[in-house]
């Protein structure tokens, strides 16, 4: 499995759009990049994710570059319910159901 | 409004006690899973289930049976708990084939094992 690596905390301010970074540069070409986040105390939840290109749905946008080495979240106006821990992770093949969470990146939104 | 319930938030059980943790979900999922995550471990899968009565080990099954005997229904069961299995338990469904690539979550089980 390509291995992500993701900034470890980040802040960002109510009302503005928060970027989150993820780069999995072992990425193969049929692997989709996920994004779950994880509210504390409660369990993970699915936001979006993508092959090639970019997605939005109403939560986020998912922005992976072209050579599809690293990919961004986008969460348009962050707010304070959005402070969560965000994982970006990378899924081998349409049949592989298995979750597997790293450390991910801390958001906290400030008022 | 897709939910997935677990039987209960939190839980406290002695050595050796057996006990069930069950899972329910309300979207016709075919796939439900058995997580546990840890400190520093992440998100870890024990045992996943694709239809009624089928199952499949994940990484970490020692210690754990799993029941599916209703498709909406898919129970956790530790024969004999011991205190390394302290944990937080989570339960999660997914369509079956490409459009079930994504999961749904419950709250979790937080179980403390004295």
């Amino acid at each position: 499995d390509a291995k992500t690596t993701q900034p470890t905390s980040m802040d960002c301010a109510e009302g503005r759009a928060a970027n989150l970074p993820c780069n999995h540069s072992t990425i193969s070409g049929n692997e989709y990049v996920y994004w779950y986040r994880q509210i504390h105390s409660q369990g993970p939840q699915y936001i979006i994710h993508g092959l090639k290109n970019n997605e939005t749905n109403e939560m986020a946008s998912l922005i992976i570059t072209e050579d599809r080495k690293s990919s961004t979240l986008i969460l348009p106006h962050a707010t304070l319910r959005d402070t969560a821990v965000y994982y970006c992770i990378v899924r081998p093949s349409p049949n592989d159901y298995k979750l597997s969470f790293g450390a991910g990146t801390t958001v906290t939104v400030r008022a | 409004d897709v939910k997935v319930t677990q039987s209960s938030r939190y839980l406290v059980k002695r050595t050796g006690e057996k006990v069930f943790l069950e899972c329910v979900q309300d979207m016709d999922h075919e796939n439900m899973f058995w997580y546990r995550q840890d400190p520093g471990l992440g998100l870890r899968l024990i045992y996943f289930s694709y239809d009624v009565k089928m199952k499949e080990k994940g990484d970490i099954p020692e210690g754990y049976s799993v029941s599916r005997e209703k498709k909406e229904r898919f129970s956790l069961i530790l024969e004999s708990a011991s205190t390394n299995q302290t944990s937080m338990y989570l339960c999660a469904s997914s369509r079956a084939g490409p459009a079930g690539l994504w999961q749904y979550f419950g709250p979790g089980t937080r179980l403390t094992v004295t």
